[in-house]
């Protein structure tokens, strides 16, 4: 089974403080990806990356950054968190190509900005 | 750019009965996938069921099965029999089949709750 973990499931932090969300897969996916849950707003995408070091602009990418040094591997930075970027983040990972086949999901990390 | 809308912000329904929910989108698309997932209190994002509009049979997995109208850009989810344990939050989805990015498009979601 594909597995697709998050690096903290609660997160508390401070405003202005710098902010890592940690995400890895274990089924060698090109495509990754990081979006934001909030109530009556669905999920969100951020920002997705199709291969290590390439990163592509999601629908909200401000106030976000995103590194792939690795394959297994996808980070979401905000540079300077804000209230505003209190919400729940779910990372996913897909095969590139075409087909049925879903994104498999993350646990998700429920961030709090105080 | 596609949208997916869900206009119904909540739902409930008696254990054992049927419940349908509903999901329109728009695209100028001809060729693409729409998904229904679950999220439970767990947050854990579940596949339900999954169509490609090429095809025009509707998709059926056990208790849950689609209605999907391509012309009228509607894809609602049909749940019978429901058991305690299909509460939970229903998103419906949708994914361009060109390109290799296979980015998802959400709508905003449906509280299921599950009534004993």
């Amino acid at each position: 089974d594909v597995k697709v973990t998050q690096s903290s499931r609660y997160l508390v932090k401070r405003t202005g403080e710098k902010v890592f969300l940690e995400c890895v897969q274990d089924m060698d996916h090109e495509n990754m990806f990081w979006y934001r849950q909030d109530p009556g707003l669905g999920l969100r995408l951020i920002y997705f990356s199709y291969d290590v070091k390439m990163k592509e602009k999601g629908d909200i990418p401000e106030g976000y950054s995103v590194s792939r040094e690795k394959k297994e591997r996808f980070s979401l930075i905000l540079e300077s968190a804000s209230t505003n970027q209190t919400s729940m983040y779910l990372c996913a990972s897909i095969q590139a190509g075409v087909g049925t086949d879903t994104q498999y999901f993350g646990p998700g990390t429920r961030l709090t900005v105080l | 750019a596609q949208t997916v809308t869900q206009s119904q912000p909540e739902m409930s329904v008696q254990e054992a009965e049927t419940v349908t929910l509903s999901c329109t989108y728009d695209t100028s698309e001809s060729d693409y996938y729409l998904f229904w997932y679950k999220q439970p209190p767990s947050r854990q994002m579940i596949l339900v069921i999954r169509q490609e509009a090429y095809k025009q049979q509707n998709a059926t997995e056990n208790r849950f099965s689609v209605n999907f109208q391509k012309a009228a850009k509607s894809f609602s989810l049909k749940i019978s029999d429901s058991q305690l344990g299909d509460a939970a939050m229903y998103f419906c989805a949708y994914r361009s089949a060109a390109g290799s990015a296979r980015q998802l498009t959400f709508g905003s979601g449906t509280q299921l709750t599950v009534l004993p």
